[in-house]
């Protein structure tokens, strides 16, 4: 089974913190996604990234950064973190369409970020 | 651009009853449809997808979707519900080469006995 692992469940931070969020996945996935999950509105992709230092702005990419130095790893980074960035945010990893299945996005369980 | 649209935000059945979450997307080139499920503080998990051929699919859980090319609809049912299935549904459509989802807002199914 593929897993996909976020590092913390639960995080609060402090306005004006440099926020790091890590996600691995185990399944040699060459895509990872970034989303942030807000009621009523869905999950909008932050980033993603289709290889090992490549990276594409999502729809919402303002004030978020992100890395991928290893294929197994994306992470997330809030430069400073604000109170209009407490969500719910999810990774997801994909085999790139056509080498393997069709693309479909596996999830970690997420991780529920509150700015104070 | 794609587009997905979930009519319901919230869908109350009762236990055993029949229940369809109704999608719809628009797209002008092939696409792939897919129905996530997310529990409660838990991450989205693969319910079915649409890839190609026979216009209905069927998932896990008992769920089925059925296809609608003419209609660009992807609706999931399931004809008789647990308390268990009470979760937030997402349906979402990837276009033939891209990689990225798009996602509807999400439809909460509401489950009581």
């Amino acid at each position: 089974d593929v897993k996909v692992t976020q590092s913390s469940r639960y995080l609060v931070k402090r306005t004006g913190e440099k926020v790091f969020l890590e996600c691995v996945q185990d399944m040699d996935h060459e895509n990872m996604f970034w989303y942030r999950q807000d009621p009523g509105l869905g999950l909008r992709l932050i980033y993603f990234s289709y290889d090992v230092k490549m990276k594409e702005k999502g729809d919402i990419p303002e004030g978020y950064s992100v890395s991928r130095e290893k294929k197994e790893r994306f992470s997330l980074i809030l430069e400073s973190a604000s109170t209009n960035q407490t969500s719910m945010y999810l990774c997801a990893s994909s085999p790139h369409p056509g080498l393997a299945g069709v693309g479909e996005q596996y999830f970690g369980p997420g991780t529920r970020l509150t700015v104070t | 651009a794609q587009s997905v649209t979930q009519l319901d935000s919230q869908v109350p059945v009762f236990e055993e009853a029949p229940v369809e979450l109704r999608c719809n997307y628009s797209s002008s080139v092939s696409v792939y449809l897919f129905w996530y499920v997310q529990y409660p503080n838990q991450g989205l998990q693969l319910l079915l997808k649409y890839l190609s051929g026979s216009t209905l699919v069927k998932g896990i859980n008992g769920f089925e979707a059925e296809f609608n090319k003419s209609q660009t609809s992807f609706h999931l049912r399931k004809p008789s519900v647990h308390i268990s299935d009470t979760a937030e549904y997402f349906c979402a459509v990837r276009l033939s080469g891209y990689s990225t989802l798009t996602f509807g807002k999400g439809t909460m199914l509401l489950v009581s006995p």
